[in-house]
């Protein structure tokens, strides 16, 4: 079947830098996505990786490594407002969207 | 605003309830979706409309009913829910459903089944 593990809950303080884990097992490979959730809000897209290597958007950043199937999306200079979901999610080879359960990021002052 | 908007925001109905929950993007994308989101578990798609085509995912309970009048509109029309239905309802749309377009996603309804 398809996978998509990433941590449940991660902790970090404000200022600090926090990389969230994506790990995927899928039928095909058509692209990672990284979306941030507030609670109570709409998914936003945050990032897109196709291609090995980091791509780097303001304080956010993204690298994926598909021999390995893994994925981080790396935080810096943490804000209180960057508390939120991080869902990872992988396009397979029928462009069907395969979710992870989603990162709950919880930044401490 | 993220361009596709959900309506209501939040729901309670009864289990013998009929209601409906509406959809509307002004993306001019050609691909809408409704998936459910359950505390601590992946989205699961319910839904796919793409170029007038339905796709649907045959987990889905015969009480979910789905409507796309135009490439702007979409329902899902609830009857006679169970308490484990409660949920966020999540709409998105996209461009198209191949290559890497990502997905708009609207607010959301939150439904709660009594």
């Amino acid at each position: 079947g398809q996978n998509i593990d990433q941590p449940t809950e991660m902790t970090a303080t404000e200022g600090a830098i926090v990389q969230i884990n994506c790990t995927y097992q899928t039928s095909g490979f058509n692209g990672l996505f990284w979306y941030q959730q507030h609670a109570g809000e709409a998914p936003t897209f945050l990032s897109y990786n196709v291609l090995d290597g980091l791509e780097e958007k303001g304080r956010f950043s993204s690298f994926l490594s598909r021999s390995k199937g893994y994925s981080y999306l790396l935080l810096k200079e943490l804000q209180m407002k960057d508390s939120a979901s991080y869902l990872c999610a992988v396009k397979d080879s029928n462009y069907q969207l395969i979710w992870g359960a989603g990162t709950k990021l919880i930044i401490k002052p | 605003e993220t361009g596709v908007t959900q309506t209501p925001r939040h729901l309670v109905m009864g289990m013998t309830n009929k209601k409906s929950l509406k959809c509307e993007q002004h993306l001019g994308h050609n691909a809408m979706y409704w998936y459910k989101q359950s505390a601590k578990k992946p989205l699961e798609l319910m839904f796919v409309y793409s170029l007038e085509e339905r796709v649907e995912n045959n987990s889905v309970p015969s009480r979910f009913s789905p409507e796309c009048p135009n490439s702007s509109h979409l329902f899902l029309h609830l009857h006679t829910l169970q308490p484990e239905d409660s949920a966020l309802y999540l709409c998105a749309s996209s461009q198209a459903r191949g290559e890497h377009y990502g997905y708009t996603f609207g607010s959301g309804t939150r439904l709660t089944v009594v």
